[in-house]
């Protein structure tokens, strides 16, 4: 069975520091992985996601992934945060397959401070 | 173009009372999901409707049924709610020819006293 693990429910950083954001994943067959963020009463936005056309991928925001399969990760980064960046993220993870549902770790919740 | 519309936006619900959930979505996707979010538990599928015709249990189903009225619209019943009900409920909806990324409507609050 497919599942998700995020590492770490709260990271906190300053404005203009890296930010890390981390996720794990096990699958049986190549993922699509995706990364949502979601701001305080709001549904969920999607950052990027990885269809193995790329191991980088790029997102909205200024938000980038790396996808290593030997470590079976999909971390999310951004080089400088910014007050605006506060918010809830998410990984998961697809099988491929029609109509799959996706499988959500339990979030991460990221402050910025000035 | 609305993306995906959720209604109400908040309800609250006495234990034992019954109401329905809507969904639509005007992207013409062919998959369709019910997810609830609880504090510090993610989202947690509760039914999905790979396509129309077609309706799966997810992670949660108890307590719930659904219809899919038509390519449109996917619906959420709880036929006799009880408090541990109580959670933020979001539709999505994806299309394969998208590579199963979900777009999800802007959630309906639920309290169930």
């Amino acid at each position: 069975a497919q599942s998700v693990t995020q590492l770490g429910s709260h990271v906190s950083v300053s404005e203009g520091a890296l930010v890390l954001l981390r996720c794990n994943y096990s699958s049986s067959v190549p993922p699509y992985l995706f990364w949502y963020v979601q701001y305080p009463n709001q549904g969920l936005q999607l950052l990027l996601k990885y269809t193995s056309a790329a191991t980088l991928v790029k997102g909205i925001n200024g938000f980038e992934a790396e996808f290593k399969k030997s470590e079976t990760s999909f971390h999310l980064t951004k080089p400088s945060a910014h007050m605006s960046d506060a918010a809830e993220y998410f990984c998961a993870v697809s099988e491929n397959q029609a109509g799959t549902a996706l499988i959500f770790g339990k979030g991460t919740t990221l402050s910025v401070s000035s | 173009n609305a993306g995906v519309t959720q209604t109400p936006k908040f309800q609250v619900l006495k234990t034992g009372q019954s109401m329905t959930l809507q969904c639509a979505q005007d992207m013409n996707h062919n998959s369709m999901y019910w997810y609830r979010q609880d504090p510090g538990m993610g989202l947690r599928l509760i039914y999905y409707s790979a396509s129309e015709g077609t309706t799966d249990k997810g992670e949660v189903p108890n307590g719930y049924n659904v219809s899919r009225l038509n390519k449109r619209e996917f619906s959420l019943r709880l036929e006799s709610a009880a408090p541990s009900q109580t959670s933020v409920y979001f539709c999505a909806s994806s299309d394969y020819r998208h590579l199963r990324e979900q777009y999800f409507g802007p959630g309906t609050r639920l309290t169930v006293t």
